[in-house]
């Protein structure tokens, strides 16, 4: 079946470290791959998505590529803010008629100090 | 901004209580989704709409009733919940189309029972 492996957090940086966050998935077919990011008492946001293979999706400063061949969707942005401090979620829709759900990995605490 | 409603944000209420969430969004979205999350973990997919039809109910206790009485409303009703029960349920539309397009969430509503 689908699934998503995500890199156990939590993670700490320092204010404009360098961000990578793993994301590899298993899935038949050609999925559409997602970034969403959930701040302190709210809900999910999509940061950023990809359809198909290369493709590169990017928002505020994050980036992630659409690697087929590794079957990775790792998150990367080069230099993070205390306001990148979230849990992070990669995820993959399958179709499946018309009824699309989500798989989830299970998600990657980042905290930014100043 | 998000363009997915969820009222009320908090909501405490007695195991003997009944009570209703609400969702809208005005996206002319035709799919319609309820999750439960619990802290930092991914959201769990409870019920799905398409159409205004229920299509998923992955296996949901009857103490919880969705209900879609438009294309732009989704609600669940609550009776007789247990404290496990407590968590941020999430609501979720996206557009049902032949590409894999992204959901979009609410900001929740945080569930306490007493």
């Amino acid at each position: 079946g689908n699934s998503v492996t995500q890199m156990e957090g939590p993670v700490t940086l320092s204010e404009e470290a360098f961000l990578t966050i793993n994301c590899t998935y298993t899935a038949t077919g050609y999925p559409s791959l997602f970034w969403y990011v959930q701040y302190p008492g709210e809900g999910l946001q999509l940061l950023l998505k990809a359809t198909k293979a290369d493709d590169k999706g990017s928002n505020k400063g994050f980036e992630a590529t659409y690697r087929k061949e590794t079957t990775s969707f790792h998150l990367e942005k080069g230099s993070v803010q205390v306001s990148d401090s979230a849990v992070y979620f990669c995820a993959l829709s399958s179709n499946a008629g018309n009824n699309r759900k989500l798989i989830w990995g299970l998600g990657t605490s980042l905290a930014v100090n100043p | 901004d998000t363009e997915v409603t969820q009222t009320p944000k908090h909501l405490v209420m007695g195991m003997t209580n009944k009570k209703s969430l609400k969702c809208e969004q005005h996206m002319g979205h035709r799919a319609m989704y309820w999750y439960k999350q619990k802290a930092k973990k991914p959201p769990e997919l409870m019920f799905v709409y398409s159409y205004e039809k229920l299509s998923i109910n992955e296996s949901v206790p009857s103490r919880f009733s969705p209900e879609c009485p438009n294309s732009s409303l989704l609600n669940l009703h609550l009776h007789a919940l247990q404290p496990e029960d407590s968590a941020l349920y999430l609501c979720a539309s996206s557009p049902l189309d032949r590409g894999l397009q992204p959901q979009h969430f609410g900001d929740g509503t945080r569930l306490s029972i007493l």
